[in-house]
């Protein structure tokens, strides 16, 4: 079983909801990330968690607070989000924790409109 | 800031065509290439993940080549079918995947 799956699909909220989204895998990784993708840009990294652990934060603004509960899921929890941070919201992971040569397996994402 | 870029940005062709598009990355401090396949609505599918110099790797009727002293890598597809049509995305491996903007295909039969 090589699938990612993440928890909702579409997301509509308003800049003073708190939401959250999930992701799961069940292949054993230990390497869990969110990446960030705008219209017609390519994915940018947001976090990485290794074993379990926050190992990367590309300096994303902390009304994005990510959350690692064991090695099978990975949160991402919103709050007083702007409109511009409307964005398609991407999980992955790999075997390795820290190796970038790894194969990445992807979600289907979380497509997010804040209004 | 490091730049990955994907060309062209679209193609269109007919079924039965052969196609090529083009991933230029930076050529200093090189650890991997990785080609994804992302059909519109599902997950990115990894096709290749190339580390050497001269690489060349095989996935049915899509192949990849890679050379990192240039700085770049092709994508072929032989005989495009329209289950082909998809974005085609390169991420250059450093600390971290850097993604270009992808190569829309479409295959129209």
């Amino acid at each position: 079983d090589t699938e990612v799956t993440q928890t909702p699909k579409h997301l509509v909220m308003g800049m003073t909801n708190k939401k959250s989204l999930k992701c799961e895998q069940h292949m054993g990784h230990r390497a869990m990330y969110w990446y960030k993708q705008k219209a017609k840009k390519p994915p940018e990294l947001m976090f990485v968690y290794s074993y379990e652990k926050l190992s990367i934060n590309e300096s994303v603004p902390s009304r994005f607070s990510p959350e690692c509960p064991n090695s099978s899921l990975l949160n991402l929890h919103l709050h007083a989000l702007q409109p511009e941070d409307s964005a398609l919201y991407l999980c992955a992971s790999s075997q390795v924790a820290g190796s970038f040569q790894e194969t990445q397996y992807f979600g289907p994402g979380t497509r997010l409109l804040v209004l | 800031i490091l730049n990955v870029e994907q060309s062209p940005q679209s193609l269109h062709v007919q079924e039965g065509d052969s196609t090529n598009f083009t991933c230029s990355f930076p050529s200093s401090n090189f650890y991997a290439l990785h080609w994804y396949r992302w059909e519109t609505a599902k997950s990115p599918e990894a096709l290749f993940v190339m580390t050497l110099n001269g690489d060349e790797k095989k996935k049915g009727r899509i192949s990849a080549t890679l050379n990192t002293k240039e700085g770049y890598s092709y994508l072929y597809i032989k005989g495009s079918q329209p289950e082909d049509s998809a974005t085609y995305l390169c991420a250059f491996s450093t600390d971290k995947l850097i993604f270009g903007t992808g190569t829309r295909l479409q295959v129209f039969p």
